[in-house]
């Protein structure tokens, strides 16, 4: 069985600060995605990544994928009270079964 | 254009009672998953289908509960009978299956927030 684990598991932050969460695992993924789930809602995509060492950025997320292809990393710049939610990685293995994280649960104090 | 729906939003019932969760995958798509969301044991697979025939229903947590997929537009959750544990909120998804190697975007539901008593 893959299994994600995702670091740390809360935290809470004042609005400006840069932060980083974390999504590891022992086995390899062919693509691993990013969600974020606001409180009462479904998970939302944010990003995929798929190449080992692919970095992608979205306005100031910046999305990285280990070069293994076991790890990833969410980096927020000058975080907003709007980032804040539920934010879960999951990792695919060439299929459409989607292994998802425990999640970060992100709040951003204004 | 409409996203996933599902229905109802919420659902308060007693123990012991059949309970059927509905959902309506976006047009088009051809793959529906189920997923049950807890603060203990986070958002787990329950099963899911492709072109509307179960996949993998490994995640089903024992025979009171049974998922069906009749047509492309249309999959009901039941729950018979219902427990205190599984209060939870079920969250339904759709994606667009294109036989690739990187998982699709999948597309989640509002979700349905079941409370058994």
């Amino acid at each position: 069985t893959q299994l994600l684990e995702q670091s740390p598991q809360f935290l809470s932050i004042q609005e400006g600060e840069n932060l980083t969460v974390y999504c590891n695992s022992s086995s390899v993924f062919s693509s691993l995605q990013w969600y974020r789930q606001e409180p009462g809602e479904g998970p939302v995509l944010l990003v995929t990544v798929v190449t080992g060492g692919e970095v992608k950025k979205l306005k100031r997320l910046t999305f990285q994928f280990g070069d293994a292809r076991k790890d990833s990393s969410l980096h927020i710049t000058a975080a907003q009270p709007g980032d804040t939610g539920l934010y879960l990685c999951a990792g695919n293995n060439y299929g459409q079964n989607f292994v998802f994280g425990p999640g970060t649960r992100l709040s951003v104090l204004p | 254009d409409a996203g996933v729906i599902q229905s109802p939003r919420h659902e308060v019932t007693e123990m012991g009672q059949e309970v059927t969760l509905r959902c309506k995958p976006i047009s088009g798509h051809n793959s529906l998953f189920w997923y049950r969301q807890t603060m203990m044991r986070g958002l787990e697979l329950l099963i899911y289908f492709n072109n509307n025939v179960p996949i993998d229903d490994s995640g089903m947590p024992e025979d009171r509960f049974s998922a069906k997929m009749p047509n492309a537009s249309f999959s009901t959750l039941k729950i018979q009978p219902s427990e205190p544990r599984d209060s939870a909120v079920y969250f339904c998804a759709s994606s667009l299956n294109r036989g690739g190697f990187v998982g699709e975007t999948q597309y989640f539901g509002p979700g349905t927030r079941l409370l058994v008593l």
